[in-house]
């Protein structure tokens, strides 16, 4: 049974760092790309970006570069998402994705990491 | 911000037919297939429609989604209270090398 499993909530202040993971298990964590979703309050969903863990290959959306790393560790199958300075508008629930590559579909979700930031 | 344009509510009463939106452009909908996404209030969401037409094992067959041209459609037809969620559609977009989701809809029977 493909499962991706998130950290924790968090409650952070503006300007510190942070590290989320995402543990997938139940398939081959090199064959599927693997990314992030974000819901901010009262808001739609955002795409973010993803990975291929086979070779690292990384794609972000135009609001998320810069502001925001996705990595991956391919020997425990988990991956990241990271930001060095907090803002209060990074408030938000974020969901691991497993995207399939024929339609770029994202077939497996998370259960979410809330992230709420404020001083 | 969204390349794919969503109403933002749709409403029915139990047993109607409920249709939704999704209008996009050249870079998306027009050369890439089509998702729907189901999110139900304090859940994570979940695929709904892949390929534009495909329904993912366990979805009923009262889900259906179409694609012509840069648009695409989600139908629900039979209404139950059970549908009552946000839905979410989605491509890859080919300028941006990424997905786009939908602004959303909110779908609610009355």
């Amino acid at each position: 049974e493909v499962q991706l499993v998130q950290s924790g909530a968090e409650v952070e202040k503006p300007g510190e760092s942070l590290k989320i993971s995402c543990k997938a298990s139940g398939y081959s964590f090199t064959d599927f790309w693997i990314g992030w979703v974000r819901q901010m309050p009262g808001k739609g969903l955002e795409w973010m970006g993803i990975i291929y863990p086979a070779d690292s290959d990384t794609r972000y959306s135009p609001s998320s570069r810069g502001q925001v790393t996705i990595s991956a560790d391919k020997s425990i199958s988990t991956a990241y998402l990271q930001w060095s300075s907090l803002k209060a508008s990074d408030t938000a629930m974020y969901y691991c994705v497993r995207m399939y590559s024929s339609g770029h579909r994202h077939d497996y979700w998370g259960q979410g990491t809330q992230v709420t930031v404020s001083s | 911000q969204s390349v794919l344009t969503q109403p933002p509510s749709a409403s029915g009463t139990p047993g109607q037919r409920v249709t939704i939106s999704c209008s996009g452009s050249s870079s998306n909908i027009g050369v890439n297939t089509v998702n729907w996404y189901q999110h139900l209030p304090g859940t994570a969401p979940k695929l709904l429609i892949y390929s534009n037409n495909q329904r993912p094992s366990g979805v009923p067959d009262r889900f259906s989604g179409s694609k012509s041209g840069t648009s695409a459609s989600l139908a629900i037809s039979g209404l139950q209270s059970e549908d009552e969620a946000d839905y979410y559609c989605a491509a890859w977009d080919d300028s941006l090398s990424g997905n786009v989701f939908g602004t959303g809809t909110k779908v609610t029977v009355l």
